[in-house]
């Protein structure tokens, strides 16, 4: 069974730019979730969708939104970057139906360096 | 709001050692998870376990074992033995029953070294 993919492993952008980063969950799980790893903050959440709806969101800027398809795939973008945004994305699936609560899958992640 | 310490930042053991990995959790919720996971360098969280609020009881599995004492709001987790490849960042996490995983919070994680 493939884990979760998280696409492309590593990113350099500029200052200013935009950048999507994209997650493929297990096959069957219909919840994404990203979090956001910085050695000052630690691990944060940014937010989980559902059968493509958000249905959480952490507390980040709206320069961070997110989306996901029909097919669980779900993308995250993120505007005018900062160099503060320099940091590891981890994506997470889970079965996520809301009712039982399933364990939650991490992909590797893609490390992302703002210059 | 949820909140999850882990007052050890840094932890060096050598080889076959017992270690603990403290962790302590505020929550308003009667109903929640807690989880350990490990990041090895690769970058992937593991997930080690999931324990829900209701259930006190301690687990051990294999050279693994985790405490959750309620009264004391910490669920601590000990390895036996320890390995070299035990070497990792562990993170202790919280995330409230509704809504499934919907947000997890974590400590700032424990690095842990085992040195042969």
């Amino acid at each position: 069974k493939a884990g979760v993919t998280q696409t492309p492993r590593y990113l350099i952008k500029t200052r200013g730019q935009q950048v999507t980063l994209s997650c493929s969950p297990i096959s069957g799980h219909r919840s994404v979730s990203w979090y956001q790893q910085t050695p000052g903050q630690g691990l944060q959440f940014l937010f989980e969708y559902f059968s493509e709806t958000q249905r959480n969101k952490g507390n980040f800027p709206g320069r961070f939104s997110g989306r996901q398809f029909s097919n669980s795939r779900s993308e995250m973008n993120v505007s005018t970057l900062e160099l503060g945004d320099s940091a590891l994305y981890l994506c997470a699936s889970s079965l996520g139906d809301g009712v039982l609560y399933t364990e939650a899958f991490f992909g590797q992640g893609t490390r992302l360096t703002v210059v | 709001a949820q909140k999850v310490t882990q007052a050890q930042t840094e932890i060096s053991v050598v080889e076959k050692e017992d270690v603990t990995l403290d962790c302590v959790y505020e929550t308003r919720d009667t109903t929640y998870y807690l989880f350990w996971y490990k990041q090895p360098p690769s970058g992937e969280l593991v997930f080690l376990i999931r324990r829900n609020s209701f259930d006190e009881q301690n687990e051990i599995s294999g050279r693994y074992s985790w405490n959750f004492q309620k009264s004391t709001s910490s669920f601590n987790f000990t390895i036996t033995a320890s390995q070299v490849v035990d070497s990792a960042v562990y993170f202790c996490a919280l995330s409230e029953a509704r809504g499934a995983n919907s947000k997890l919070t974590f400590g700032k994680g424990i690095t842990l070294s085992v040195r042969p």
